[in-house]
């Protein structure tokens, strides 16, 4: 599974858009780029993935550049229970492809949000 | 409510015990799989499994031991081989569209 890089920290305040960026240069074209977040002392959460066309739902927006080389998670109106350490991952994926979802997890970012 | 249930939250040992941590999930998943984080650190894979009978080690799999007897339980020994046991385990499960449901861990404390 292809490597990525996160920022180590990042501040947003309450009621502003999150912004978390992911650097994935190195991306196959049969890899999706998920997302993660772990509030502290407790699994991890599944927020979003894509492949390659933008994706929103309930919890976020994922936004994949052209290229794939880069991706952006974006929490539209972060509050206090958003503070979580966020994990960009790329894994070969979609629906029945026989194999088991090995996540490569990386340290992610700290995402940090203040009144 | 359907889930994965990791018990106890909280493990205490003394060295050279083996240990077992408990996962039980009822989501149906055929998949399910052990991680451990250490402090500061992102997770890493120590086993998984992909059916009931069948394991694969992960990346750091030496000192661990795992069976797969049931669908839904997946325990994860850690044995007295293991040299720095001290570290919060999470186990979890994956379906046919492959999000990875985590249960909230157990934290295992070895002195």
């Amino acid at each position: 599974d292809a490597k990525t890089t996160q920022p180590p920290s990042m501040d947003c305040a309450e009621g502003r858009a999150a912004n978390l960026p992911c650097n994935h240069s190195t991306i196959s074209g049969n890899e999706y780029v998920y997302w993660y977040r772990q509030i502290h002392s407790q699994g991890p959460q599944y927020i979003i993935h894509g492949l390659k066309n933008n994706e929103t739902n309930e919890m976020a927006s994922l936004i994949i550049t052209e290229d794939r080389k880069s991706s952006t998670l974006i929490l539209p109106h972060a509050t206090l229970r958003d503070t979580a350490v966020y994990y960009c991952i790329v894994r070969v994926g979609g629906i029945n492809t026989g194999t088991a979802s090995k996540l490569t997890f990386g340290t992610g970012t700290r995402l940090q949000v203040t009144l | 409510d359907g889930g994965i249930t990791q018990s106890p939250k909280y493990l205490f040992r003394k060295e050279g015990q083996n240990v077992t941590l408990s996962c039980e999930q009822n989501l149906n998943h055929d998949a399910m799989y052990w991680y451990r984080q250490d402090p500061g650190q992102g997770l890493r894979l120590i086993y998984y499994s992909q059916i009931v009978n069948d394991f694969q080690k992960g990346d750091i799999a030496e000192g661990y031991s795992v069976s797969r007897e049931k669908k839904e339980s997946f325990p994860l020994t850690v044995t007295s081989a293991q040299k720095n046991p001290t570290a919060f385990y999470l186990c979890a499960s994956s379906g046919r569209d492959h999000r990875v449901h985590f249960g909230n861990g157990t934290r295992l404390t070895v002195t």
